[in-house]
């Protein structure tokens, strides 16, 4: 079963504006990390914020996680056309050796 | 530096032919390996891992098998393809251990006509 859903499914918006998705997991989590899909590609990694962090920052990518509400948000500033791609999110539950990936979030920037 | 290498990009096959998908690690030694299989704009389903040679984890009851013959390569196969499973599928890799992060091969998108 799915461990990490996506929120939105699918979000546009226009070159230069903020783009914010969001994640949320089932169970108890060592990490959680991001990935981006471009179209018939294979995913790349963005960041991992670990389970005792509650905020990350990577250029132009902000990570927070609140294991409380076990949920995570990434955030993207002043986006660019080259930004238009999948994006999706993978948590490591306490005791599997492997990452649950979420059905992911298909951005589109507009220019 | 570490490289991955999964072939073919794509595969058109008739129902009940047989499939054999081969991904291959280059620059790093005892990998953890894995192929998930993504259908059309949905997320990632992971089929196997594997933490070592001869090492095969299912985690999805399916028509198809894995196999680690060396320690750097990871085949994908199936004795007769079903339409069900067409599909986008992908190869990676990681070191294992805390904070492990996946790098992917380029994928093969596969369709069973």
């Amino acid at each position: 079963s799915q461990q990490g859903e996506e929120d939105p499914q699918a979000l546009s918006i226009q070159e230069g504006e903020n783009a914010t998705m969001n994640c949320s997991y089932k169970t108890s989590i060592n990490n959680l990390q991001w990935y981006r899909q471009n179209s018939g590609r294979g995913l790349v990694h963005l960041i991992l914020i670990r389970s005792n962090e509650r905020e990350k920052h990577s250029g132009r990518l902000r990570v927070t996680l609140d294991t409380s509400k076990k949920s995570s948000s990434l955030l993207i500033t002043a986006s660019r056309a080259a930004d238009t791609a999948s994006y999706f999110c993978a948590t490591d539950p306490q005791g599997a050796q492997k990452l649950v990936f979420g059905q992911g979030t298909r951005l589109t920037i507009n220019p | 530096s570490q490289t991955i290498h999964q072939w073919p990009a794509t595969l058109v096959q008739p129902v009940g032919s047989p499939l054999s998908l081969e991904c291959t690690v280059e620059g790093t030694s005892n990998p953890n390996l894995y192929w998930y299989r993504q259908a059309a704009g949905r997320g990632l389903q992971l089929l196997f891992y594997s933490v070592g040679i001869g090492q095969i984890s299912s985690e999805v009851p399916q028509n198809l098998s894995a196999s680690r013959p060396q320690d750097r390569q990871f085949i994908l196969s199936s004795k007769k393809l079903l339409l069900s499973d067409s599909g986008f599928y992908l190869c990676a890799w990681s070191v294992g251990g805390a904070d492990e992060k996946l790098f992917f091969g380029s994928g093969t998108q596969l369709s069973v006509l």
